[in-house]
């Protein structure tokens, strides 16, 4: 059991620029989530995938997030023409089922310049 | 008002100390909780499970009060590595059901 793995670690752009970030489940989890963590705050729940199936998108996803987990395997987080404000930890979580606890990455941190 | 708060502390307490941690919920469908621990620009990881019969781990007890709306977490014999932030979470039922929604933390240093 390798965990649940993100790529990459850390990712510095410029604003406008896009990025992508990769989430690998823990092999065999049908549950898949991405949440965001600024500073002194918990995380904030994004959106969810069963297998490859997005069945769920918080309002702080905005029209430039875009998410995909198109095999029910690996996921990808795109945004398109970062803000200063998408400057954040982005975590990948993974779980068996809806009731099951959530094992998360370590995160792909994000700075915007 | 957040659907899960908590005090974000810090809580500075020596060595060996026992030290309570409250969490409140205004969802009532939230179908169960947990704690979770954060280390300092690390991922949260599990700590425990929140039961309404109450949760026991060795120095940690967890306790579920859903008429009040209300969790708590004790922490007895303080260890030097028990300084974290610990995250009250519940997890959605009904249509939204396996979202996590975390609270803001409450941050622990344990001192010699």
């Amino acid at each position: 059991d390798t965990g649940v793995s993100q790529n990459p670690r850390h990712k510095i752009t410029k604003r406008g620029q896009n990025v992508t970030f990769r989430c690998d489940p823990i092999s065999e989890h049908n549950r898949l989530y991405w949440y965001r963590q600024t500073l002194g705050q918990g995380p904030e729940f994004l959106t969810y995938f069963q297998n490859e199936a997005q069945l769920e998108k918080s309002r702080l996803l905005s029209d430039r997030f875009s998410a995909e987990r198109p095999k029910g395997s690996f996921s990808t987080l795109e945004i398109q023409r970062t803000e200063q404000g998408d400057s954040a930890m982005y975590l990948c979580a993974s779980s068996e089922t809806g009731n099951q606890p959530q094992h998360f990455g370590d995160g792909t941190r994000l700075s915007i310049l | 008002r957040k659907e899960v708060e908590q005090d974000p502390g810090p809580f500075n307490v020596p060595e060996g100390a026992t030290v309570a941690f409250n969490c409140t919920y205004s969802n009532s469908a939230s179908q169960s909780f947990f704690w979770y621990r954060q280390d300092c620009r690390k991922e949260p990881k599990l700590l425990m499970s929140v039961y309404s019969s109450g949760n026991e781990d060795g120095r940690f007890t967890a306790q579920l009060n859903r008429a009040s709306q209300y969790i708590s977490l004790l922490i007895r014999d303080s260890k030097l590595s028990d300084s974290a932030t610990y995250l009250c979470v519940g997890l959605a039922g009904g249509t939204s059901y396996g979202k996590l929604t975390f609270g803001q933390g409450t941050i622990l240093t344990v001192h010699p």
